[in-house]
């Protein structure tokens, strides 16, 4: 496609409950990125991925956060165990070799 | 790693005339300073990007200055307009975006009709 995809848009969960994102990438695109925006409008980093190969993941909390991009499917972020500070929208980009990162519109998680 | 200070946090001007938001990055190995804006409820979207080859970009009423022995750039709009009306944050990367992007926290621009 020609935009970044994400959904759900919305997502409710219990303290402790498992939260699933998706996003698919403008088809084209190698590389994907996921980004945790919080209320104060600052932007993580979580992780990258190169096709189907993580490229850097030093921004993930690897307790309870994973993520996969699998050839042919939507990629994901998978938070286990959620908790009230992982309250944010989750933003996924893509961004053909080396350029320009376009960004989906954002999955609003509210952890209650 | 990389840090990217944005001022002002936040910015009114009147219609019409002219906003300047600035920019410094720490790591003089930064090479790609992309603009996005983000409108209430949407994903950021790119406005403009320089390289570090290029002192300067223009795209209709939209600017990028860079200065690579300050480390700082700078995103200038002219003749702003009510639809300007947004938050925008600078970025910086090392290997033109594909090891992804540092973001400032954000200058909230508002457009005073």
């Amino acid at each position: 496609g020609e935009e970044v995809a994400q959904t759900p848009k919305h997502l409710v969960r219990g303290e402790g409950q498992k939260a699933k994102l998706y996003c698919a990438p403008i088809k084209g695109h190698s590389y994907v990125f996921w980004y945790q925006q919080v209320l104060k409008n600052e932007f993580k980093f979580l992780i990258s991925f190169q096709n189907e190969n993580v490229f850097d993941e030093t921004g993930m909390p690897k307790e309870r956060f994973s993520a996969k991009c699998l050839p042919n499917s939507p990629c994901s972020l998978e938070i286990q165990a959620t908790k009230l500070e992982d309250s944010a929208v989750y933003f996924c980009a893509s961004s053909p070799a080396g350029g320009k990162l376009f960004f989906g519109s954002g999955t609003q998680l509210s952890v209650l | 790693g990389e840090n990217v200070e944005q001022h002002p946090s936040t910015l009114s001007v009147q219609e019409g005339d002219s906003a300047v938001i600035k920019c410094t990055y720490s790591d003089s190995a930064s090479n790609y300073f992309p603009w996005y804006k983000q409108e209430l409820g949407k994903g950021p979207q790119l406005i403009i990007d320089i390289r570090s080859n290029v002192g300067e970009k223009k795209d209709q009423r939209i600017a990028v200055t860079l200065n690579k022995t300050a480390k700082h750039f700078s995103l200038h709009i002219t003749e702003t307009q009510p639809e300007d009306s947004a938050v925008y944050f600078c970025a910086a990367s090392q290997r033109g975006g594909a090891d992804g992007l540092t973001f400032g926290k954000g200058t909230h621009l508002i457009i005073q009709p």
